[in-house]
């Protein structure tokens, strides 16, 4: 068990660029989150799989967000046309039932 | 959802117990009660949770009020590595989205 992993760990991106980051979750467990948490807040989800399949987003993810898990393996979080606003800690978990959630160390992004 | 009120933050000698209070009188019937911490720079971390008996586990014990309107997160011997943010979260097993509220931030004084 190795843990969830993320990457990159930072990225800092000129406002109107794409960015992509990445999460690997323990293997075996089928259920993958996204969050995102600004400073001196808690994490506000953003959207979950269940194996391949994208069952719930929130309404914070907007049509410039689009998140991938192909393979019900490792996931993407894409941000198009990034915005000031955008900037955050992206945070992955992942877990094998409801009951408990094992999370990534994050991604921050820095918009500029 | 359940709504939840915890202290902004907490302070707490090394070496010594810590009981951090979280009320939740909105919480249904079918809620468990969730608390996961963040350590600085680092994601969330699942400490315990409870439906209505006390638990205990090798990180905290929980403690559940009979109403279960309120509960206590007790840490029993800090350390300067227990420094972290505490959510304490109203969570249905079947959901699988956790919804974070502010938490406290605990200080540990060595």
């Amino acid at each position: 068990d190795t843990g969830v992993s993320q990457d990159p760990r930072h990225k800092i991106t000129k406002r109107g660029q794409n960015v992509t980051f990445r999460c690997d979750p323990i293997s075996e467990h089928n259920r993958l989150y996204w969050y995102r948490q600004t400073l001196g807040q808690g994490p506000e989800f953003l959207t979950y799989f269940q194996n391949e399949a994208q069952l719930e987003k929130s309404r914070l993810l907007s049509d410039r967000f689009s998140a991938e898990r192909p393979k019900g393996s490792f996931s993407t979080l894409e941000i198009q046309r990034t915005e000031q606003g955008d900037s955050a800690m992206y945070l992955c978990a992942s877990s094998s039932d409801t009951s408990k959630q094992y999370f990534g160390p994050g991604t921050r992004l820095t918009v500029t | 959802d359940a709504k939840t009120t915890q202290p902004n933050s907490m302070e707490s000698n090394e070496e010594e117990p810590v009981h951090l209070p979280c009320n939740h009188s909105t919480i249904s019937g079918t809620d468990y009660i969730h608390w996961y911490r963040q350590l600085p720079s680092q994601g969330p971390e699942y400490v315990i949770h409870g439906l209505t008996s006390n638990v205990n586990n090798r990180m905290a014990s929980l403690a559940i009020a009979e109403d279960r309107k309120s509960s206590t997160l007790i840490l029993h011997r800090a350390t300067l590595r227990d420094a972290a943010v505490y959510y304490c979260i109203p969570h249905m097993n079947r959901d699988d989205k956790i919804i974070f509220g502010k938490g406290t931030r605990l200080h540990i004084l060595p």
